[in-house]
């Protein structure tokens, strides 16, 4: 079966760190993704993890533990433009690039 | 950059009415995806192609069809529109490289009445 949890709200405030977590439990496995959505918009990239580790980029970082079928997505100096929601999704290993979204975490931002 | 175009940002339709969303993308991708996103539940497939008139079930396939006679578009159809099928629809394409993302349209949002 299929199985992506992420919470389903966080708050922070801003200029903190704040760490979003997904564990995942899919048929096979081809790599994580993680987007960003700001309400009423599309999904934007934010990063990709296919094996083990740390992937930083600017503010943000994802860590992926393939044995433990978790992930987390790190944002640094939060600013009031970070408030949205964030998807993990993961790429199931058939021959086709589908993707099994878990429902997102919404975060808000607070001055 | 990549773009990926929806026909409607906003729709309303009534019950039993046939609706046409249309999707469109200018980098020459293989993979055209169309997904609802519901609160609560998040992004579900409906459907996907990887090449034209190529088609491929998604996880929630009941009360639509899909077609691409063209690689750069990728068609939805909703035959007989019912209220449940009110939700906002995106459509999303990408390339068949390993580990590239999906790059997704702006949405549009369907109101069945």
């Amino acid at each position: 079966g299929q199985n992506i949890d992420q919470p389903t709200e966080m708050t922070a405030t801003e200029g903190a760190i704040v760490q979003i977590n997904c564990t995942y439990q899919t048929s096979g496995f081809n790599g994580l993704f993680w987007y960003q959505q700001h309400a009423g918009e599309a999904p934007t990239f934010l990063s990709y993890n296919v094996l083990d580790g740390l992937e930083e980029k600017g503010r943000f970082s994802s860590f992926l533990s393939r044995s433990k079928g978790y992930s987390y997505l790190l944002l640094k100096e939060l600013q009031m433009k970070d408030s949205a929601s964030y998807l993990c999704a993961v790429r199931e290993d058939t021959g086709f690039q589908k993707l099994v979204f878990g429902t997102g975490t919404r975060l808000l931002v607070s001055p | 950059d990549v773009k990926v175009t929806q026909s409607s940002r906003y729709l309303v339709k009534r019950t039993g009415e046939k609706v046409f969303l249309e999707c469109v993308q200018d980098m020459d991708h293989e993979n055209m995806f169309w997904y609802r996103q519901d609160p609560g539940l998040g992004l579900r497939l409906i459907y996907f192609s990887y090449d034209v008139k190529m088609k491929e079930k998604g996880d929630i396939p009941e009360g639509y069809s899909v077609s691409r006679e063209k690689k750069e578009r990728f068609s939805l159809i909703l035959e007989s529109a019912s209220t449940n099928q009110t939700s906002m629809y995106l459509c999303a394409s990408n390339t068949r490289v390993l580990g590239e993302t999906q790059y997704f349209g702006p949405g549009t949002r369907l109101l069945v009445l």
